[in-house]
């Protein structure tokens, strides 16, 4: 079966780094992404990870190693408007099929 | 670019009544969409995917005479809810995948209430 866990929750103060833990298992594995989603709004694309290493993009970095059903997502300078959910989701054979973690709840602290 | 639109926002209906949700690629031809359910506090479920000019694929699970997809050209897929009971009330939400890109973008929901 396919399997996605990443922490329920986590607390950061603004300013601070932030890095969000996703681990998968997962078969016919085609890419991981990270969507940021805030109450009541639909997801956001954040990244895209395909290859092995870290992806930088501004304030946010993922990082990704197949090997080990790894990934993280890397928050820098964190402001008030990054506390939303985060949602780690695993690309699935070629059709484009996505599988989503149950999402992080990041809340930032002034 | 890459922008993904549904129609209406928000529904409420009747129980035994059908609601039809519609998708859209604004300015980019999609020959895969996405139908996803999402309960409160709860991440996204995938329940179809649409395909152009085929019948749409469901995961296990999704009654697929209940929730019947269309997808009739290359920028619109239709999900339609049909006899509506109080448990489908949810956040449905679709997404579509420009050709030669990894990354779905998804459209801003349709948030459903069945009395």
């Amino acid at each position: 079966g396919q399997n996605i866990d990443q922490p329920t929750e986590m607390t950061a103060t603004e300013g601070a780094i932030v890095q969000i833990n996703c681990t998968y298992q997962t078969s016919g594995f085609n890419g991981l992404f990270w969507y940021q989603q805030h109450a009541g709004e639909a997801p956001t694309f954040l990244s895209y990870n395909v290859l092995d290493g870290l992806e930088e993009k501004g304030r946010f970095s993922s990082f990704l190693s197949r090997s080990k059903g790894y990934s993280y997502l890397l928050l820098k300078e964190l402001q008030m408007k990054d506390s939303a959910s985060y949602l780690c989701a695993v690309g699935i054979g070629q059709g484009g099929k996505l599988i989503f973690g149950q999402g992080t709840e990041l809340s930032v602290k002034p | 670019g890459a922008v993904v639109s549904q129609h209406p926002s928000w529904v409420i209906c009747k129980s035994g009544t059908s609601v039809k949700i519609e998708c859209r690629s604004l300015d980019f031809q999609a020959t895969t969409m996405f139908w996803y359910r999402q309960f409160p506090k709860q991440s996204l479920m995938l329940m179809a995917t649409s395909n152009e000019g085929s019948k749409a694929t469901y995961e296990q699970g999704v009654e697929k005479d209940k929730f019947l997809i269309n997808h009739a050209s290359l920028t619109l897929s239709t999900l339609t809810v049909t006899s509506a009971h109080p448990e489908d009330s949810s956040f449905y939400i679709c997404s579509a995948r420009p050709s030669g890109r990894g990354e779905q973008f998804f459209g801003p929901g349709t948030r459903l209430t069945v009395l």
